[in-house]
C-alpha cells in the first residue's frame, strides 16, 4: 500500500497570508490526525478526524482549522500565519479500531513564515 | 489531563550494550501506549504498541518494551544497540480524555550509539 502522502513538501509564506496543506491517507484508514513539531516544542496535536467529524482538537487557536473528506483526504488551513507558525506539520493516518490505533505518519510540510 | 515523560534528553550508549529509553505517562482511564522512531531526514516511523495482553510487546528492529501498569512506564528497550539505531525516539499514550481518545506524545529521546 502506498504511504501516507503530504503536498506540499515546502512552503513558504509571509505574515498574515493564509496556507493550506494536504494529506492523504493510507488507503483504507479513515482516521486522520494533524501535528506541529517545532525544535521548541516537540510534537503537539492539532487536530483529528474520522469520518469527516473533527473528534479531538489541542490547544491551537481557531486560526488553525481542518476539514476531512469523504474519501478520508483531510486538508488543515491556517489563516493569519504569524512567525510562529514556522513548522514541520505532519499528519498521520490510522485504522482506529481496538487492535490498531498506531498511526502512520506523512513526510510532512514544511512550512517557513517570513 | 494526560501526559507523557521523557525524562532524557538524550541517551548515549556503546555499540553492542542493552539500551533504554524511559517513558511514564498519567492517564485517567486505560491506556494504549506507543513507541515511535524518527531517523535524520525521514518521518515518524510505528515502533511497537501495547494494547492489552502481555506487558512485554516486541515491536520492529529487535526492539521491545515492557508495559508496567503499577509503575506508570513503557521503557524501550534493546538487547545489544546498533550504530543505526541512533535516531530521535518518542514515547506517545492513547487514552480517553474529556469523552474522546486523545493522543499525546513525549518530547522524545535522542538516541546515540557509539561505534
Amino acid at each position: 500500500k502506498a504511504g501516507v502522502t503530504q503536498t506540499p513538501r515546502y512552503l513558504i509564506k509571509t505574515r498574515g497570508q493564509q496556507v493550506t496543506l494536504s494529506c492523504s491517507p493510507i488507503s483504507g484508514h479513515r482516521s486522520v490526525s494533524w501535528y506541529q513539531q517545532t525544535p521548541g516544542q516537540g510534537l503537539q496535536f492539532l487536530f483529528e478526524y474520522f469520518s469527516e467529524t473533527q473528534r479531538n482538537k489541542g490547544n491551537f487557536p481557531g486560526r488553525f482549522s481542518g476539514r476531512q473528506f469523504s474519501n478520508s483526504r483531510s486538508e488543515m488551513n491556517v489563516s493569519t500565519l504569524e512567525l510562529g507558525d514556522s513548522a514541520l506539520y505532519l499528519c498521520a493516518s490510522s485504522l482506529v479500531d481496538q487492535s490498531s490505533y498506531e498511526q502512520y505518519f506523512g513526510p510532512g510540510t514544511r512550512l517557513t513564515v517570513t | 489531563a494526560q501526559s507523557v515523560a521523557q525524562p532524557e534528553d538524550q541517551v548515549n550508549v556503546a555499540e553492542g550494550n542493552p539500551l533504554t529509553v524511559k517513558c511514564t505517562y498519567s492517564v485517567s482511564g486505560n491506556p494504549y501506549l506507543f513507541w515511535y522512531v524518527q531517523y535524520p531526514n525521514r518521518g515518524l516511523q510505528f515502533l511497537l504498541k501495547y494494547i492489552t495482553g502481555d506487558n512485554l510487546v516486541k515491536g520492529s528492529y529487535g526492539f521491545e518494551a515492557e508495559f508496567n501498569k503499577s509503575q506508570t512506564s513503557f521503557h524501550l528497550k534493546k538487547p545489544s544497540a546498533l550504530v543505526s539505531d541512533s535516531a530521535l525516539y518518542f514515547c506517545a499514550v492513547r487514552a480517553l480524555s474529556g469523552g474522546y481518545q486523545k493522543v499525546t506524545f513525549g518530547t522524545g529521546t535522542k538516541l546515540q550509539v557509539i561505534p
